[in-house]
C-alpha cells in the first residue's frame, strides 16, 4: 500500500538553529514528491516538486532533497516566520491521479 | 493571477442535514481535487475532476459526492451529515503543462457539524 510518513511530528528550534524534516515514502513508482507549507487556518502553500533521486531544490532558507525512499526538507538558520506545518505528498506512477499526504511536521521557531 | 477560491469559508450544520461547498480554480486550470483535513487524519483525498469527469475517488462513503462544471468550477456535496464530518475541506487546482503535477490550494471551508 502506498504510504507517506513524516518525522518528527513536532519540532521546536531556536532562531538560527538549522535542522531537517524527513518524509519517508513507500510507493510502487514515484511520479513526483511535493512539499507544502501550511499556516493555521489556511490552505497548504506549494513549495517544491521533486521528480527523481538526487534532485535538489532551494528557496530562501529551505532546501529539499530526494532519494529513492525519502525526502528531506533542510531549514537553514530559521526565523520565527518559518513556523508552520510542513506537509509532504507523493503522486504514484500508477494509473490513479491522487496525491498521498503525510500528516506533517509542526515547526515552531523561537525568537 | 487570482488564486483558488472557496465558498463559504465557514459553515455550521446539524446532523442529518446536507451541505454544498464550492470551489473556483485558478484561471486556466482544468483539474480540481478535494481533500478533507482533520487533526487526526491529516489530508485525505476525496476525489479529482478533470474536464467535468471524475478521474479518481478516495475511500469515502457515497454521502460524499462532487461535480465539475464546464468552466472548471467544482462543487462537493455531503448528505446526511455526521459529527465526524466536521473538518476543513480543501480544494486544489492544477493545470497541464511542465508543472502540471503541482497543486494550488484554496483557503478551505471549515465545516462544523453539531
Amino acid at each position: 500500500e502506498d504510504q507517506v510518513t513524516q518525522s518528527p511530528e513536532a519540532l521546536r528550534l531556536q532562531e538560527g538553529e538549522s535542522s531537517s524534516l524527513n518524509c519517508s515514502y513507500t510507493v510502487s513508482g514515484l511520479r513526483g514528491l511535493f512539499w507544502y507549507r501550511q499556516d493555521p487556518g489556511k490552505g497548504p502553500e506549494f513549495l517544491f516538486t521533486l521528480y527523481s533521486a538526487g534532485e535538489e531544490k532551494e528557496k530562501e532558507r529551505l532546501k529539499a532533497t530526494l532519494t529513492k525512499k525519502e525526502s528531506f526538507l533542510h531549514i537553514t538558520a530559521p526565523k520565527p516566520e518559518d513556523s508552520a506545518t510542513y506537509l509532504c505528498a507523493v503522486r504514484p506512477l500508477s494509473g490513479t491521479y491522487k496525491y498521498i499526504f503525510g500528516t506533517g511536521t509542526r515547526l515552531k521557531v523561537l525568537a | 493571477k487570482a488564486g483558488v477560491t472557496q465558498t463559504p469559508r465557514y459553515l455550521i450544520k446539524t446532523r442529518g442535514q446536507q451541505v454544498t461547498l464550492s470551489c473556483s480554480p485558478i484561471s486556466g486550470h482544468r483539474s480540481v481535487s478535494w481533500y478533507q483535513q482533520t487533526p487526526g487524519q491529516g489530508l485525505q483525498f476525496l476525489f479529482e475532476y478533470f474536464s467535468e469527469t471524475q478521474r479518481n475517488k478516495g475511500n469515502f462513503p457515497g454521502r460524499f459526492s462532487g461535480r465539475q462544471f464546464s468552466n472548471s468550477r467544482s462543487e462537493m456535496n455531503v448528505s446526511t451529515l455526521e459529527l465526524g464530518d466536521s473538518a476543513l475541506y480543501l480544494c486544489a487546482s492544477s493545470s497541464r503543462g511542465q508543472s502540471y503535477n503541482e497543486q494550488f490550494f484554496g483557503p478551505g471551508t471549515r465545516l462544523t457539524v453539531l
